[in-house]
């Protein structure tokens, strides 16, 4: 069955970079999309952007331009996102997931919390 | 950007009951819309595509409906299980946006 795992929690100063991994399985890799998205609590979930695990092709979320970079390996099924320049209002919990209009299997999330 | 606005925020309903979850868009946005329930603690899990595609494994209580502007999601009999909160989410545009939820909890 379809299976993502996300990576564990991460606390992360101000200011610094964090990579976020799911790994994946179940499914053809190399002929999905993954995408992730970010959820906070009031404002709902938002998309960040997809990946494309063929070819690395990406579409963002104009508004995470330069605060997100997907990347895939596609040797191990696993899908990356790094977040730079942390600040406060990227505390989060992060969703990875399959598809790139609706999407069918998630993650089970990874909370980041940023703090000095 | 597509604006999705979800009534009611709250619902509060007894098991057994039928419920009808409301979600409309900004603009006309055709059958683009996707709904997903999100459990305590737990990832969404989507329930409906296209605004009324079944999704295989959800229980047949749950239907969509609508097109243009206005969706509905039906719950037919809430079950215990089923007391959480609700997100429509839109892929017409190439921004997808999720409207901000309706929390189902028990009466």
């Amino acid at each position: 069955q379809v299976k993502l795992l996300q990576s564990g929690a991460e606390l992360v100063k101000p200011g610094a970079s964090v990579k976020l991994s799911c790994k994946t399985s179940g499914f053809t890799f190399s002929t999905s999309y993954m995408t992730w998205l970010k959820q906070v609590p009031g404002p709902s979930i938002e998309w960040i952007g997809w990946i494309y695990g063929g070819d690395g092709a990406s579409n963002y979320n104009q508004k995470f331009k330069g605060k997100a970079t997907l990347t895939v390996d596609r040797s191990s099924s696993t899908a990356y996102m790094d977040l730079s320049s942390l600040t406060s209002e990227d505390a989060a919990v992060y969703f990875c997931a399959t598809g790139y209009n609706y999407f069918d299997y998630w993650g089970q999330g990874v909370m980041v919390t940023v703090s000095s | 950007n597509i604006v999705l606005t979800q009534s009611p925020a709250t619902l509060s309903v007894t098991p057994g009951e039928s419920v009808s979850l409301s979600c409309r868009a900004s603009q006309s946005i055709s059958t683009s819309i996707h709904w997903y329930q999100q459990k305590s603690n737990e990832s969404p899990r989507l329930l409906i595509k296209y605004a009324s595609q079944s999704i295989s494994g959800i229980p047949s209580r749950f239907s969509g409906s609508g097109s243009g502007t206005d969706f509905t999601l039906s719950i037919n009999r809430v079950e215990s299980e089923d007391f959480s909160i609700y997100y429509c989410q839109q892929s017409y545009s190439s921004l997808y946006t999720f409207g901000s939820g309706t929390k189902l909890e028990i009466k």
